[in-house]
């Protein structure tokens, strides 16, 4: 399977306690973004990757939320000190960006989520 | 700011028969994508189809068709022939400019289509 990958799939832990997402981007991809997506909502951009760069971070990532992509391939996102309010869908998706400007844009391939619930 | 609404929180429809759902957005891009996302119950979302700005004619794939209305800045998707497996939440969705990629999601609109 050469798609975006995630791990793990379901997370449940007790408020207060740390956990961290995996995500696998597909192999040639240098675009990496994450999202959650809360119970019949759309999901909300988190931050993007340009390689190992972390290029955006949206103002829902509190000072608990840290992401890291070491090596421009998979991606981590810890969540510190879990509140209730954290539980939702953690999307990961990847795509390829060539850097040219008004290029044909990219899809963005997305990953199945790691369901985090917060007790 | 961009804004995507979706104003149709859930749509049902009979197999075979058509389904239009509705998305409005908000930008000040002159030139952008549009996309609609298919998110089926506990699986991947996918790209259904895809609409340039500055192409006049709307985007077909398959049973898959838009209406885009850019003065009024209206995108929406027409299922044809709609099939069990259509079932699914949809996301209409835009893009920031055209190279930089972070989405802006609606809210989403469930479809059921019944047998």
């Amino acid at each position: 399977d050469t798609g975006v990958s995630q791990d793990p799939r379901h997370k449940i832990t007790k408020r207060g306690q740390n956990v961290t997402f995996r995500c696998d981007p597909i192999s040639e991809h240098n675009r990496l973004y994450w999202y959650r997506q809360t119970l019949g909502q759309g999901p909300e951009f988190l931050t993007y990757f340009q390689n190992e760069a972390q290029l955006e971070k949206s103002r829902l990532l509190s000072d608990r939320f840290s992401a890291e992509r070491p090596k421009g391939s998979f991606s981590t996102l810890e969540i510190q000190r879990t509140e209730q309010g954290d539980s939702a869908m953690y999307l990961c998706a990847s795509s390829s960006f060539s850097g040219t400007s008004g290029s044909s844009y990219n899809e963005q391939f997305f990953g199945p989520g790691t369901r985090l619930t917060v007790l | 700011a961009q804004t995507v609404t979706q104003s149709q929180p859930e749509m049902s429809v009979q197999e075979a028969e058509t389904v239009t759902l509705s998305c409005t957005y908000d930008t000040s891009e002159n030139n952008y994508y549009l996309f609609w996302y298919k998110q089926p119950p506990s699986r991947q979302m996918i790209l259904v189809i895809r609409q340039e700005a500055y192409k006049q004619q709307n985007a077909t794939e398959n049973r898959f068709s838009v209406n885009f209305q850019k003065a009024a800045k209206s995108f929406s998707l027409k299922i044809s022939d709609s099939q069990l497996g259509d079932t699914a939440m949809y996301f209409c969705a835009l893009p920031l400019g055209t190279s930089y990629g972070k989405l802006t999601f609606g809210q989403g609109t469930i479809l059921t289509v019944h047998p």
